[in-house]
């Protein structure tokens, strides 16, 4: 069975740092597009960053130069290392896996989310 | 503002049918993707490419696309399929992330 399990949220103040970590089962990330996505409360969905298999990393603009996605084969696990956190960017993140159909990268599993509050 | 418009907000009663739509430059030349979301619960895929569904994905639910719009018919809604639905298909603005529309609270009443 196919599953995403984000960990690592939390409060933090503004400037401060945050790790998070999507751990997979069923399937092996390294072989697959993987994504965060996250979703402010009471607001819509933002895609943050995408990691391709040929370990090729892009980012929205909004997080661009603060936020890194990267991932650890061995452990089959998803990051993304969060600085320099806004209040802005309290949501709730999603790890997600991607597929790609005729130039169109969908999203087929999602974890559960992870709750980060940026506040002081 | 997003580069995939949706409606906020659309009702329907019990057992008719009812489109939600998305509306795009980028729908012009590629497919939407459709998710599900229930309160406090992660999105869910229920229609991707030309209406494919998942397994599991009931057949009331299909999508269609017609110029700069793509559509998520449910055809004899239940109270099961109120939910947020978003579309997501790939931006104008880059080639690597997609862009989400900004979500239709669908009410079944």
């Amino acid at each position: 069975e196919v599953q995403l399990v984000e960990t690592g949220g939390g409060l933090i103040q503004p400037g401060g740092s945050l790790r998070l970590s999507c751990v997979a089962s069923g399937f092996t990330v390294n072989s697959y597009y993987m994504s965060w996505v996250r979703q402010a409360p009471g607001k819509g969905l933002e895609w943050v960053s995408i990691i391709y298999p040929n370990n090729s990393t892009y980012y929205a603009d909004s997080v661009k130069g603060r936020f890194t996605i990267s991932r650890d084969n061995s452990k089959n696990t998803l990051y993304l290392q969060m600085n320099t956190l806004r209040a802005e960017d309290t949501a709730v993140f999603y790890c997600g896996r991607n597929l790609m159909v005729q130039g169109v990268t969908y999203f087929d599993q999602w974890g559960q989310g992870t709750l980060v509050t940026v506040s002081s | 503002s997003s580069e995939l418009t949706q409606d906020p907000a659309v009702s329907v009663a019990l057992g008719q049918t009812v489109r939600i739509t998305c509306q795009g430059d980028s729908l012009r030349s590629y497919y939407a993707s459709w998710y599900q979301q229930k309160p406090g619960q992660a999105p869910v895929l229920v229609i991707y490419g030309k209406d494919k569904r998942p397994s599991g994905i009931p057949d009331r639910l299909s999508g269609s696309s017609s110029g700069n719009t793509a559509s998520l018919t449910i055809t004899g809604a239940q109270a099961e399929d109120e939910a947020d639905y978003y579309c997501n298909s790939r931006a104008t603005s880059s080639h690597h992330l997609g862009v989400f529309g900004g979500g239709t609270k669908l009410t079944v009443l």
